[in-house]
């Protein structure tokens, strides 16, 4: 079972939708990260929280808003995708950023029509 | 900057074979590297890890890698792989500073066949 918990497990959104993506993490770990994963390919940093401030944005287009409420959960709101956004979508939490391992969720496939 | 490749997008073998997936990575600093397995439709799951120490590391489901400073490699080794094994693997380094990213390699598919 994972750590790593996040819902939806498939989303299916038009491209005016505005929908949002859960992670959660019950570890005590103090940063969570975003990473888009196409199909065959490695899962692209998006964002990285630390101590519940956003740390890093990979240059992640404003259609994609992170928010971390609390040191648990982080959430990514989504909003005017377009059909290349499609893919699975990854949450990770470590225990402090930087040289830690992360434990991965199942992740989030996202598919916009 | 660190940077990790991964020479072998694909590795079939057969069942109770040895395997062995090459990762090579670069570096001017100190590194941290990890090896991650993903099986179809999941997240990604940490095999082992190298902080320090040993440099030969042993990890869960019967696999083990070994640090090679001189020739900048972690490769990981099965000695007798399953069915269950079919998978995705990721070579991943980071550095050894509090703010270095995790950089993944590109993965190596290993396909088991019985």
């Amino acid at each position: 079972d994972t750590e790593v918990t996040q819902t939806p497990k498939h989303l299916v959104m038009g491209m005016t939708n505005k929908k949002s993506l859960k992670c959660e993490q019950h570890m005590g770990h103090r940063a969570m990260y975003w990473y888009k994963q196409k199909a065959k390919k490695p899962p692209e940093l998006m964002f990285v929280y630390s101590y519940e401030k956003l740390s890093i944005n990979e240059s992640v287009p404003s259609r994609f808003s992170p928010e971390c409420p609390n040191s648990s959960l982080l959430n990514l709101h989504l909003h005017a995708l377009q059909p290349e956004d499609s893919a699975l979508y990854l949450c990770a939490s470590s225990q402090v950023f930087g040289n830690q391992p992360q434990h991965f969720g199942d992740g989030t496939r996202l598919s916009i029509l | 900057a660190q940077s990790v490749t991964q020479l072998d997008s694909q590795v079939p073998v057969f069942e109770e074979a040895p395997v062995e997936l090459r990762c090579n990575y670069s570096s001017s600093v100190s590194v941290y590297l990890f090896w991650y397995v993903q099986y179809p439709n999941q997240g990604l799951q940490l095999l082992l890890k190298y902080l320090s120490g040993s440099t030969l590391v042993k990890g869960i489901n019967g696999f083990e890698a070994e640090f090679n400073k001189s020739q900048t490699s972690f490769h990981l080794r099965k000695p007798s792989v399953h069915i269950s094994d079919t998978a995705e693997y990721f070579c991943a380094v980071s550095g050894a500073h509090n703010t270095d990213k995790l950089i993944f390699g590109t993965g190596t598919r290993l396909q088991v066949f019985p």
